[in-house]
């Protein structure tokens, strides 16, 4: 399975700043999937990212507010912009070597709080 | 729409068998998966099931599939204390999972 590296592992962030958070694979991967786990919650997929092209964004995130980008087949960075505390949730990033057929790896995730 | 439940707690003796049940809406549904999340940690994955099959054993961990009555569980046999943590299922029949509400499990000597 693949191995994902996320950074930061976690952040305190001021209301109105954004924060980068990055995900590097140690392979290739076609699509890479960004999540988001709010307190005490399940998971949400917030976009798919497919290099070289737009992400495609699940109902109710919007590119403004969560831009997103893939500039290669083994790294991508998802921007939590403007935050306000409604943000403060685990973000992980996620890949799948073989897509469904294998399952799918998570790295370990950032933790953020918006004061 | 797409909906995955699971019971929110589950409490066993250390030796005991766990169960750890979900259901699911989906019935074009291929894959079936169960992750762990442990305190401050990302999701490992465990184990996953081809909708085809009606059960898939590995290890300590046994994964039961009731097609029909879209129910998914996973057995944890002489469960111990290191199996503390958070289980989601989670279903798949693009590549986006949708992920169960999650059961905390809690293991007392």
């Amino acid at each position: 399975s693949a191995v994902i590296s996320q950074k930061p592992s976690r952040d305190i962030c001021q209301r109105g700043t954004s924060l980068t958070i990055q995900c590097q694979v140690d392979s290739q991967v076609t699509m890479m999937f960004w999540y988001r786990q709010q307190p005490g919650q399940s998971l949400t997929l917030i976009a798919t990212a497919n290099q070289g092209s737009e992400a495609t964004y699940e109902s109710g995130f919007v590119i403004d507010k969560f831009p997103i980008s893939r500039p290669n087949l083994t790294f991508s960075t998802l921007t939590v912009s403007n935050m306000s505390p409604e943000d403060s949730s685990i973000y992980l990033c996620s890949v799948g070597l073989q897509g469904r057929r294998s399952g799918y790896t998570f790295g370990s995730g950032t933790r953020l709080t918006v004061v | 729409g797409e909906d995955v439940e699971q019971s929110l707690f589950l409490s066993v003796r250390e030796g005991d068998s766990s169960v750890i049940n979900c259901t699911y809406t989906d019935s074009s549904s291929t894959y079936l998966y169960w992750y762990k999340q442990e305190p401050g940690a990302g999701l490992q994955l465990l184990t996953y099931i081809f909708s085809n099959m009606d059960m898939k054993q590995d290890q300590r961990l046994t994964v039961l599939l009731n097609k029909k009555d879209k129910h998914l569980s996973l057995r944890i046999a002489d469960t111990q204390t290191g199996d503390s943590a958070i289980y989601f299922c989670a279903e798949a029949h693009t590549d986006k999972l949708i992920f169960g509400t999650g059961t905390r499990l809690q293991v007392f000597p």
